[in-house]
């Protein structure tokens, strides 16, 4: 069973400080993640994705992939409370499966 | 289109009956997804399409869900015989599958309560 694991949060973080999320994942031959930020009564949005080890860098957001410790992380630098939402992470293959999501409030 | 459009937006019904959902994804969009997110919850996957084939039903909670496409393009998600646990938000996406990552559109969701 593949499985794509999130700590629910809520995570709170002060306006202008870094936001860290996580996402571990249990299947070895994943080969690409998505992040996707979901406002409460909306659809989910796509963020960023990364298929490469390593970082990947997109404006304030860094989407970060460690295949050998199998897990992926999201860094929001100088974060915003209209960042405030949750954070779904998305595992690969032809059932993208996603992981339940992290709450984050950014306060002013 | 210009996006996934689903319809109805919401819906509301008695126990016990049916409803069907609607999905029109993407023009030109090869692959198709259904998932459930009940209040608070993150997002269960239901099914996937690729053309008309559905290589992965393994989230269809029971066999009173059921679901189509044709023409490779709508689909329509059918729950027989409604139960309040099926009360959540049905989403839809859509993906065109090319050599890279590619990622899911999502449509605006159907509503659906069960009284």
């Amino acid at each position: 069973q593949k499985e794509v694991e999130q700590n629910s949060g809520p995570l709170s973080v002060p306006e202008g400080a870094i936001a860290s999320l996580n996402c571990t994942y249990s299947d070895r031959g994943s080969q690409s993640f998505f992040w996707y930020r979901q406002y409460s009564g909306k659809s989910p949005e796509l963020i960023m994705f990364i298929y490469s080890n390593g970082d990947k860098e997109d404006g304030r957001f860094t989407a970060q992939l460690n295949k050998a410790s199998q897990y992926v992380s999201l860094l929001i630098r100088d974060s915003q409370p209209s960042d405030s939402a949750t954070y779904l992470c998305a595992g690969p293959g032809t059932a993208l499966i996603f992981g339940k999501g992290t709450t984050l409030s950014v306060s002013s | 289109g210009a996006g996934v459009s689903q319809s109805p937006s919401n819906k509301v019904t008695e126990k016990g009956k049916d409803v069907e959902l609607r999905c029109d994804p993407i023009s030109g969009h090869t692959a198709l997804y259904w998932y459930r997110q009940s209040l608070g919850q993150g997002l269960e996957f239901l099914i996937y399409f690729q053309g008309n084939s559905a290589p992965d039903k393994s989230g269809l909670p029971s066999d009173r869900f059921s679901a189509e496409r044709t023409g490779g393009s709508v689909s329509t998600l059918t729950i027989q015989r409604t139960q309040q646990e099926d009360s959540a938000v049905y989403l839809c996406a859509s993906i065109l599958q090319g050599t890279g990552p590619s990622p899911l559109h999502f449509g605006n969701g159907t509503r659906l309560t069960v009284t």
